[in-house]
């Protein structure tokens, strides 16, 4: 089926840095998402974005956070800078419409700010 | 405001039990979607049933949910289980926009 991919799949910084996260979605979706899941917990909506613009965000989606996808290449999110509790896995998601269209997501990448 | 609730965070069963997980919900929304997502462990979320059809019944693999907006509940059933069953449930809606929330999850745990 369609796959959404992420790079990096792990990444370890120090607070204070910068990171940027990479999506690499479903080809012909429209819609693309950022969801955060702190270990063993639910996940939690961050960011939606559509037709280059940022649709809705989430109260934890802070000002430290940004993000974009230029030139129709990678959906990026970006943290600067990173505090301790940005720490958890990051999922990318992609979907062709909305509704109830099924969302496709990512396999995660593992953020852990040291 | 709007909210999925799972009141069971951990389930244990023995392989070839049925098992019930639940999930309700709490919205003004009348047009909603509702998911069942699968997460085993270290692998992205991925759907296992939607439904926003009112007392109609859904299935994949061997999974089964209905949507009762008399007692806003969608709770997923399975009549046996497998082993390769374990994993994290998340019933979730998209309460008639784009984004997806979340219930906490419940940890379906299958013994031999």
């Amino acid at each position: 089926g369609p796959k959404v991919l992420q790079i990096p799949s792990h990444q370890i910084i120090d607070m204070g840095q910068m990171v940027t996260l990479n999506c690499d979605p479903v080809s012909n979706h429209l819609y693309f998402y950022w969801y955060k899941q702190i270990l063993g917990q639910q996940m939690e909506f961050l960011v939606n974005f559509y037709n280059g613009k940022v649709m809705e965000k989430s109260k934890l989606f802070k000002d430290q956070f940004s993000v974009e996808r230029p030139d129709g290449s990678y959906f990026t999110l970006k943290i600067q800078p990173t505090a301790l509790e940005d720490s958890a896995v990051y999922f990318c998601a992609s979907s062709y419409g909305t509704g109830d269209d099924e969302q496709y997501f990512g396999p995660g990448t593992r953020l852990t700010v040291l | 405001g709007d909210s999925v609730t799972q009141t069971e965070g951990l389930v244990t069963l023995t392989e070839g039990l049925p098992v019930k997980l639940n999930c309700t919900y709490q919205t003004a929304y009348s047009d909603v979607a509702f998911f069942w997502y699968v997460q085993h462990l270290n692998e992205a979320p991925k759907l296992l049933l939607r439904s926003s059809t009112d007392n109609k019944r859904t299935e994949h693999q061997g999974f089964h949910a209905t949507l009762h907006k008399s007692s806003s509940s969608f709770h997923l059933q399975k009549s046996s289980v497998q082993l390769s069953d374990s994993a994290l449930y998340f019933c979730a809606s998209n309460y008639g926009n784009e984004k997806i929330t979340f219930g906490a999850g419940t940890k379906l745990t299958i013994k031999p």
